[in-house]
């Protein structure tokens, strides 16, 4: 089946910039997410990307995807204490059956002060 | 963004019995709800997939006659996990998608289910 693989942890200062990377495997994918689970709550849905963009700014996120590679990656500019949580990468195919999300294993992001 | 309740938030039931968890999706309409599981320290996976009005379409893997899903309304959907065991203690996450060509699904709060 298509697999969706991220680090398990990253450790970043407070202030500096938080680099989540993403590794995706099939090439229909029609949209890429990032999802933000904090501790005991739900997946708030952070930015998602079509898959014919290379970049999306939003405020502190940049998304980045490179197709060629099937790699993306979440960019937090001044990352702060309250962007501690696990981020998800999930990657939507090109439909037929059953379209729900393929995600990854989480990146717990842990902020050092 | 669109708000996706479950009900209840965590249950803990004996083994043999039946466990039903709701899923309404509160300020739109939802043409199409996933059910996931998310095991401790592992990844949502997708059960099914549950479109109003039909019926569902299940993961490879998935008992359908174990894991019964019903989505009577375009702002309900449920999920009844029958005779549950102890191996169905889970995280079980809907997620609810506006119409068939939205991009994006909103995330219930998940329902902790412990079977002793």
């Amino acid at each position: 089946g298509e697999d969706v693989e991220q680090s398990l942890f990253l450790s970043v200062r407070e202030g500096d910039s938080s680099v989540i990377n993403c590794t995706y495997t099939d090439s229909s994918s029609t949209y890429l997410y990032w999802y933000k689970q904090e501790p005991g709550a739900g997946l708030q849905l952070l930015t998602y990307i079509f898959s014919n963009m290379d970049m999306k700014q939003d405020q502190r996120l940049t998304v980045l995807l490179n197709k060629k590679d099937k790699h993306l990656s979440l960019r937090i500019a001044d990352t702060q204490t309250g962007d501690s949580a696990i981020y998800f990468c999930a990657e939507r195919g090109s439909g037929g059956g059953a379209d729900g999300l393929t995600f990854g294993k989480g990146t717990h992001l842990i902020i050092q002060p | 963004g669109a708000v996706v309740s479950q009900h209840p938030s965590r249950v803990i039931c004996k083994s043999g019995t039946s466990v039903k968890i709701e899923c309404r999706s509160l300020d739109f309409q939802a043409t199409t709800m996933f059910w996931y599981r998310q095991f401790p320290k592992q990844s949502l996976m997708l059960m099914a997939t549950s479109n109003e009005g039909s019926k569902a379409t299940y993961e490879q893997g998935v008992e359908k006659d174990k894991f019964l899903i019903n989505h009577a309304s375009l702002t309900l959907s449920t999920l009844t996990v029958t005779s549950a065991h102890p191996e169905d203690s889970s995280f079980y996450i809907c997620s609810a998608r506006v119409g068939t060509g939205s991009e994006t699904q909103y995330f219930g709060p998940g329902t902790r289910l412990l079977v002793l």
